[in-house]
């Protein structure tokens, strides 16, 4: 089982360049997520999507937009990229709760990661 | 609004000692909490969540933790670390409307 995968797995840009990072899952989850980790910082969430159709945002979602394209795949672009985006990427999802918390019991699967450099 | 903190940074322990990972939280809600492991290059895989029912949850590879309300603490332990251990393990909680992430704490395991 593939689970949650996530391309590309490394990538160097330019101060100003754009660039999509794809995710897909294939345990047919309702919710999916975009976490950046820092160094020190854990994990924070970008923007999620509760069901097919939905996207909301996280705590850091500044300088970044997301498409949930159907209910496998959730991409995050970075339209201008910065320096202070340079982290490792993670893409979740997780079953969604019957009692409509986002987040209540279930917990989530995660990608690989995509490690992004920005110079 | 709820927090976690993970009290080490940094634990190293000898193979065949045991392990202890601290956390304590915070939760206007009844929380639920997860451990979560990340092995180098690799995403975060779940070892164990507590829910609501028996206050020890057993996780896979030998770990556990205890949920200890009075103390408002999550602490992941292993009676014997094994070098594949390595790695760094994260404490989350989520009151049901938002997830939060502990700042990880590194395992080193010592031959």
């Amino acid at each position: 089982n593939a689970g949650v995968t996530q391309t590309p797995k490394f990538q160097v840009l330019k101060t100003g360049q754009s660039m999509t990072l794809q995710c897909a899952q294939d345990m047919n989850h309702n919710s999916m997520y975009w976490y950046r980790q820092d160094p020190g910082m854990g994990l924070r969430l970008i923007y999620y999507s509760a069901s097919e159709g939905t996207t909301d945002k996280g705590e850091v979602p500044n300088g970044y937009n997301v498409s949930r394209l159907n209910k496998r795949e959730f991409s995050l672009r970075l339209e201008s990229a910065a320096p202070s985006q340079t982290s490792v990427y993670f893409c979740a999802s997780s079953v969604k709760t019957v009692l409509g918390g986002l987040y209540s019991n279930q917990p989530q699967h995660f990608g690989d990661g995509t490690r992004l450099s920005i110079l | 609004a709820q927090s976690v903190t993970q009290l080490d940074s940094h634990v190293s322990v000898s193979e065949g000692t045991p392990v202890l990972l601290r956390c304590n939280y915070s939760s206007s809600y009844s929380p639920s909490l997860f451990w979560y492991v990340q092995h180098p290059n690799k995403g975060l895989q779940l070892l164990l969540k507590y829910t609501s029912a028996a206050t020890l949850v057993k996780g896979i590879n030998g770990f556990e933790a205890e949920f200890k309300k009075s103390e408002t603490s999550f602490h992941l332990t292993k009676p014997s670390a094994h070098m594949s251990d390595a790695a760094e393990y994260f404490c989350v909680v989520s009151d049901g409307r938002q997830l939060t992430f502990g700042s990880g704490t590194q395992l080193t395991v010592l031959p």
